[in-house]
């Protein structure tokens, strides 16, 4: 069965500090793997890749993709309240453009 | 800027009622996505369709149905509202036919709560 992992299911720090967040899948046929914060409402789109090694960043926020080992990281140095969210791994995967979510990493940073 | 609209914010069935949510786009994409989002359980995919009146069984489509009759719009349908249906919904759309991945846009979310 395809699926989609992510690590820890929540994490608290305080301002400054630099998270790491995980997400490992297992699904037939990979064409992409995304990532997006959600606060309150909809999940907004943060970063998409597709090609091993290649880091993709903006701002504080960068990730990268392992395709042999099946996983993505996305770091978030000197992180800020503003962080505070829902952070979302998906892939995308078969032709059909199937896009299947992980259960997400609550993040909250304290002040 | 792009936008992908979801119909009511927040709604109350009653268990049984025939409820239908809503979704337009208007970035001319082809595919579009309906989820479920519930605790701990992440975004799940109820139904896909990657063009007009195609549609793909996701993995959760018990007890919904769906239509696109017309390529801005994908409705969700419950045929018979239960209380294990209560959760909040996201629809998505997303650029390309088959075989692409690409970036997906995310409604603002319905949620729906069935007493």
């Amino acid at each position: 069965e395809d699926k989609v992992v992510q690590s820890p299911l929540s994490l608290v720090v305080h301002e400054g500090d630099t998270v790491t967040l995980n997400c490992s899948y297992e699904v037939t046929n990979f064409r992409s793997l995304l990532w997006y914060k959600q606060e309150k409402k909809a999940p907004t789109f943060l970063f998409m890749l597709t090609s091993s090694g290649i880091e993709k960043k903006s701002g504080r926020l960068s990730s990268i993709l392992d395709k042999k080992e099946l996983f993505s990281i996305l770091n978030i140095t000197a992180t800020q309240t503003g962080d505070s969210a829902v952070y979302l791994c998906a892939v995308g995967y078969n032709a059909g453009n199937m896009l299947t979510f992980g259960g997400g990493t609550r993040l909250m940073v304290k002040p | 800027d792009v936008k992908v609209t979801q119909s009511s914010r927040y709604l109350v069935k009653r268990t049984g009622e025939k409820v239908f949510l809503e979704c337009v786009q208007d970035m001319d994409h082809e595919n579009m996505f309906w989820y479920r989002q519930d605790p701990g359980l992440g975004l799940r995919l109820i139904y896909f369709s990657y063009d007009v009146k195609m549609k793909e069984k996701g993995d959760i489509p018990e007890g919904y149905s769906v239509s696109r009759e017309k390529k801005e719009r994908f409705s969700l349908i419950l045929e018979s509202a239960s209380t294990n249906q209560t959760s909040m919904y996201l629809c998505a759309s997303s650029k390309g036919g088959q075989g692409m991945n690409t970036e997906a846009f995310f409604g603002q979310g319905t949620r729906l709560t069935v007493v």
